[in-house]
């Protein structure tokens, strides 16, 4: 199976701070890999697919990079509704396997 | 628009079999690169995906499930199910269905909490 870890597993930002999560992949999963969204008591919501492509809907403060091993999920200006956990998942390998998540707490 | 809903029991004992029951719309599973899938999530732990089928009827699980699953689509009712056997207290968790296109899960369920305990 493909491991991802996340970091930070949690973090205290403020609303109009600019943050950063990473993802990274325990083998090469090229562009493979997509973000979600999660609010407590909520289904994921789909924000970024194979690394970089925003979902239709989705703000365009979030934006995803990488390639390979390293991805990061970026929110450019937090808004009070960004609040939430966010996790990467690949689909390199059919085995499909999600990152423990990231949690984005309000400072 | 499309909707997907999980139903079944909330509440089984352990030993006993889980049947989880996706209800869907607003899309085919008989189209060319559909598929659904099954993710869990324990309270207040991270995302573990379960199960999947496409839609030429190609099954996968997850490894460390895999002896305990079966999933199974009816197309002409827009439902797929998964049963899972021998459940156990660390099965206790929210169960989602979901949606996969092109890779991504672009559509799921509210999610079922089924609870394992004597």
């Amino acid at each position: 199976d493909i491991q991802l870890t996340q970091s930070p597993s949690s973090l205290s930002a403020s609303v109009g701070d600019r943050v950063t999560i990473t993802c990274q992949a325990s083998q090469d999963v090229t562009r493979y890999l997509n973000w979600y969204q999660q609010k407590p008591g909520k289904a994921p919501k789909l924000l970024i697919y194979d690394a970089s492509n925003l979902e239709t809907g989705v703000p365009s403060r979030f934006s995803g990079s990488g390639s390979g091993t390293d991805f990061t999920l970026t929110i450019s200006t937090l808004q009070p509704e960004d609040f939430a956990t966010y996790y990467c998942q690949q689909y390199k390998n059919p085995m499909l396997t999600f990152g423990g998540g990231t949690k984005v707490e309000i400072k | 628009q499309i909707t997907l809903k999980e139903s079944g029991p909330t509440l089984v004992k352990p030993t006993q079999t889980l049947t989880v029951t996706c209800t869907f719309s607003g899309f085919s599973l008989s189209t060319s690169g559909v598929a659904v899938a099954w993710i869990r999530q324990p309270p207040g732990q991270a995302l573990e995906w379960v199960a999947l089928v496409y839609w030429d009827n190609e099954k996968r699980y997850s490894p460390s499930l895999n002896s305990r699953l079966t999933i199974s689509k009816d197309t002409s009712i827009n439902q797929v199910v998964l049963t899972m056997t021998n459940l156990d207290p660390v099965d206790t968790s929210t169960y989602y269905c979901a949606r996969r296109v092109n890779g991504r899960f672009d559509s799921w369920g509210q999610g079922i909490l089924v609870t394992v305990s004597s």
